[in-house]
Formats: C-alpha cells, structure tokens, sequence
C-alpha cells in the first residue's frame, strides 16, 4: 500500500526517443508534482496539478509535457530526449497545509 | 527571486552529539515552513514541519522558527550515524502550493 508510487524506477534511453513515466498516489490529496533532481541534487519543480488543473509550469522545455487524468494520477511524457534530461525525476502529493510527499523517483539515462 | 540558503556542508558531528541545521528564507510572507531528509539514492522524506514561531519537538528532533530573523533551524539530538544523510529546507511560496527548496546540508555523524 505505497503512498505515492512510480513506473518505471530506472529508464535508460537514447537521444530522439520518446518516453513516459506514471505516478499514481493512493493519500487522497488534490495536488500532485512534478520534480527534477540533477546530478547537482539541486530539487526543481517543473509541473503541478491540483484537482486536474494545471496550477504550476515552471519554464521547463515544451518537450515535457503533463497529464492529469484524474487526481490520483499524474503523468509526465518527455519527447525528443537530450542528454541532459538525464536526472531523476520525482513525484509527489501534497496537503492543503504544503506538505508534499514524494515517490520514490525514476532514474533516467540517455545515452 | 525567493530564495531559501543552507549551509552546503558537509557538516560532521560525534554520535551522541547535537546535529544543528539552519536555514533562511527570503520571503517574509512564508508561513510554511519543511525540513526533509533524503539518503543518498532515495526520495526526500517528510520528517518536520512548523508554522509557528517558537520550537517544535518530535522525538529527537527539534524544528525552530524565528519569522522576524526570517531563519528555521533543526536540531537533531543524540545523533545516530543513520542520520547521515542530506537534510533540505523548504518554504511555501505564496499560496499556489508551491514550495521553495534549499540546495540541502550533508550531515556525517561520526561513530
């Protein structure tokens, strides 16, 4: 009974491909996130849905594209892959009160 | 530009000893106020958070927010060597549920 859960936990990939990664959470929260963490550890927010309603777009290249179909879900679709999409992407649900809870993330490599 | 800063570390302390963390933020209209622990290769984890002024214990571990020097501190008692980890800061920015993140401090605890 995971919290907040991601598929797939490792991707690895070449450059030009197309690829997806889910998120489902199982809290009942509204809000759901998108998180980028470099090989510099530093967390950035890229996307954030609440109730299905995109509510944060960070400026992220318009290849990373969200999808909400319900708020339990959320998913992230990345087009056209570059090496230095290669990081870990994480997921996360969040309160009313901004506690945000992640999953435990999907290391992509393009090669 | 809000911004959260933490000392980057990395910061070693004896087991059994006070592990103090700090952390300021830019935005005096924060009220939110995170501290999370991420182990090398995992999620971050949820481990404290305040909204008041004053300290807030749990455990071993004590949050301190001071909103008129715009800090919050964690300071983790009779440290463990399964405390080493990253520990980030994070604040509320605005009420869009986004949250501002501290690039982390690196805590050894020494056995």
């Amino acid at each position: 009974d995971t919290a907040v859960s991601q598929t797939p936990k490792y991707l690895v990939t070449q450059m030009g491909n197309d690829k997806s990664i889910k998120c489902e959470q199982n809290l009942g929260h509204d809000t759901m996130y998108w998180y980028k963490q470099d090989s510099k550890k530093f967390l950035k927010i890229m996307f954030s849905y609440n109730n299905k309603e995109l509510i944060i777009n960070e400026t992220v290249p318009n290849r990373f594209s969200p999808k909400s179909p319900d708020k339990a879900h959320l998913n992230l679709h990345i087009n056209s892959l570059e090496l230095g999409d290669s990081a870990v992407y994480f997921c996360a649900s969040g309160t009313l009160s901004y506690e945000q809870y992640f999953g435990p993330g999907t290391r992509l490599t393009v090669t | 530009q809000k911004e959260v800063e933490q000392n980057s570390g990395p910061l070693s302390v004896p087991e059994g000893a006070i592990a103090s963390l700090n952390c300021t933020y830019s935005d005096r209209g924060s009220q939110s106020f995170f501290w999370y622990r991420q182990y090398s290769g995992k999620s971050p984890e949820l481990i404290m958070f305040i909204y008041s002024n004053g300290d807030k214990e749990d455990g071993r571990f004590t949050a301190q927010l001071n909103k008129a020097s715009q800090y919050v501190s964690l300071l983790i008692r009779d440290s463990q060597p399964s405390d080493s980890a990253t520990y980030l800061c994070a604040v509320n920015a605005g009420n869009n549920r986004k949250l501002i993140w501290g690039l982390g401090t690196s805590l050894a605890v020494n056995p």
